[in-house]
């Protein structure tokens, strides 16, 4: 089955500066790539998403990009801003029809500093 | 709107003995699913449901089991619970179809003395 590793497990930035969150994956015929953010005590929410036939996908201040060759996507976040601490989690899918064969990274703990 | 309700918040056993979590939506959505969240592991699918009236395993389905009451409502049963069953627990549901958002309910911590 698929699986999905995630680095690094925990970051700090200063505000302001930019993180890097990266991932690869294990199975060529995953084709979905989604990026889900878990605030202290929260549930996960899906703050962005790729397609394995796009290359890169901007929204705002946050964008992931895909490295189809590779196996690996990386989500990037400029300008941060305090309330972007959180635990990002990223994911693959390979199912054309459902997310139950969905398999996680293990998560990345991201601190940022004021 | 509530999206994705699940009860308990919070619950405590004792080793061996039983418990189900319940799950709502009101989206309409076909597709839920049920994911335990462990320090460092990320999440892991229990068990899902595609559709109403069909259930499936997960990675992770052993000492669990599912119902899918109606298309609203999809609970998780532990019949003997282990203290390797503590964790958080995460309720899901999604539109039918491959690359769909999924949607959280508010998590359950579960500790098993």
């Amino acid at each position: 089955g698929e699986n999905v590793e995630q680095h690094p497990s925990t970051l700090s930035v200063q505000e302001g500066d930019s993180a890097v969150i990266k991932c690869t994956y294990s199975d060529s015929a995953s084709n979905y790539f989604p990026w889900y953010k878990q605030e202290l005590g929260k549930r996960p929410q899906l703050i962005i998403d790729i397609r394995s036939n796009v290359g890169e996908k901007k929204d705002q201040r946050i964008a992931v990009t895909l490295n189809k060759t590779a196996k690996h996507f990386s989500l990037h976040i400029t300008e941060t801003q305090p309330e972007d601490s959180a635990v990002y989690f990223c994911a693959a899918s390979i199912s054309p029809y459902n997310n139950n064969d969905m398999r996680f990274g293990a998560g990345t703990r991201l601190t940022v500093k004021p | 709107n509530a999206g994705v309700t699940q009860t308990p918040k919070f619950q405590v056993l004792k080793t061996g003995q039983s418990m189900t979590l319940q799950c709502a939506q009101d989206m309409n959505h076909n597709s839920m699913y049920w994911y335990r969240q462990d320090p460092g592991m990320g999440l892991r699918l229990i068990y899902y449901s595609a559709s109403e009236g069909t259930t499936d395993k997960g990675e992770v389905p052993n000492g669990y089991n599912v119902s899918r009451l109606n298309k609203r409502e999809f609970s998780l049963r532990l019949e003997s619970a282990a203290p390797s069953q503590t964790s958080v627990y995460f309720c899901a549901s999604s539109e039918a179809g491959a690359g769909e958002k999924l949607f959280f309910g508010s998590g359950t911590q579960l500790s098993v003395l």
